[in-house]
């Protein structure tokens, strides 16, 4: 196991196209998370999934963003109509988390770092 | 609601001289306080953490003590070298069924200096 990989780690695109991002979780576990990081900031939260469902989402995540993980496993970002503002580091991460309190191996991935031109 | 403050940076520091990074939250319930490093170009690794009052996380000689009282968890190492150069992210989360998202302060970028 190589820890979480995300894919690719680099996206240039143009203003108002639609470009997705993929996040391939540490294989044993059953969380998966989706962060923003914008340059001079800390990440903030967009959404996660707990296996399949997609449990919460921040109010970060417009109608322009849509995140799915259809088989619990690995996850995809697709950012449609991209503005400017959307330039940022999207990092996933991912853990287990097992009787309702424990917490473990919160990992995160290296990021896609997205410049929208 | 929950949140995190950490000292504005940036810093810069001689190798071998004394680092403190101050750290402060508010939360909602009971955090566990975290720090995150991260190095140009790559993601956030886990530097060090503490689950409950008093606790002290440590690691790479770097420490942190989460206090109850003073809703603080300061960084600090007694010599830093050139390698500890990064941007270093206080970070907290609560409990495992709200959700368990972590929420970071802006990060305070530290250079070390030969």
């Amino acid at each position: 196991d190589t820890g979480v990989s995300q894919d690719p780690r680099h996206k240039i695109t143009k203003r108002g196209q639609n470009v997705t991002f993929r996040c391939d979780p540490i294989s044993e576990h059953n969380r998966l998370y989706w962060y923003r990081q914008t340059l001079g900031q800390g990440p903030e939260f967009l959404t996660y999934f707990q296996n399949e469902a997609q449990l919460e989402k921040s109010r970060l995540l417009s109608d322009r963003f849509s995140a799915e993980r259809p088989k619990g496993s690995f996850s995809t970002l697709e950012i449609q109509r991209t503005e400017q503002g959307d330039s940022a580091m999207y990092l996933c991460a991912s853990s287990l988390v097992a009787g309702g309190f424990a917490n473990y191996g919160y990992t995160f991935g290296s990021g896609t770092r997205l410049t929208v031109v | 609601g929950n949140s995190v403050t950490q000292m504005e940076g940036p810093v810069t520091l001689s190798e071998e001289a004394f680092l403190t990074i101050n750290c402060t939250y508010t939360a909602t319930g009971y955090p566990s306080l975290f720090w995150y490093v991260q190095y140009p170009g790559e993601g956030l690794q886990l530097l060090l953490k503490a689950t409950k009052a008093d606790d002290k996380g440590s690691n790479k000689g770097f420490e942190a003590t989460y206090r109850k009282e003073t809703t603080s968890f300061h960084l600090e190492k007694g010599s830093v070298q050139v390698s500890d150069s990064a941007v270093y992210f206080c970070a907290l989360t609560t409990d495992a069924n709200t959700g368990n998202q972590f929420y970071f302060g802006t990060g305070t970028s530290l250079t070390v200096i030969p």
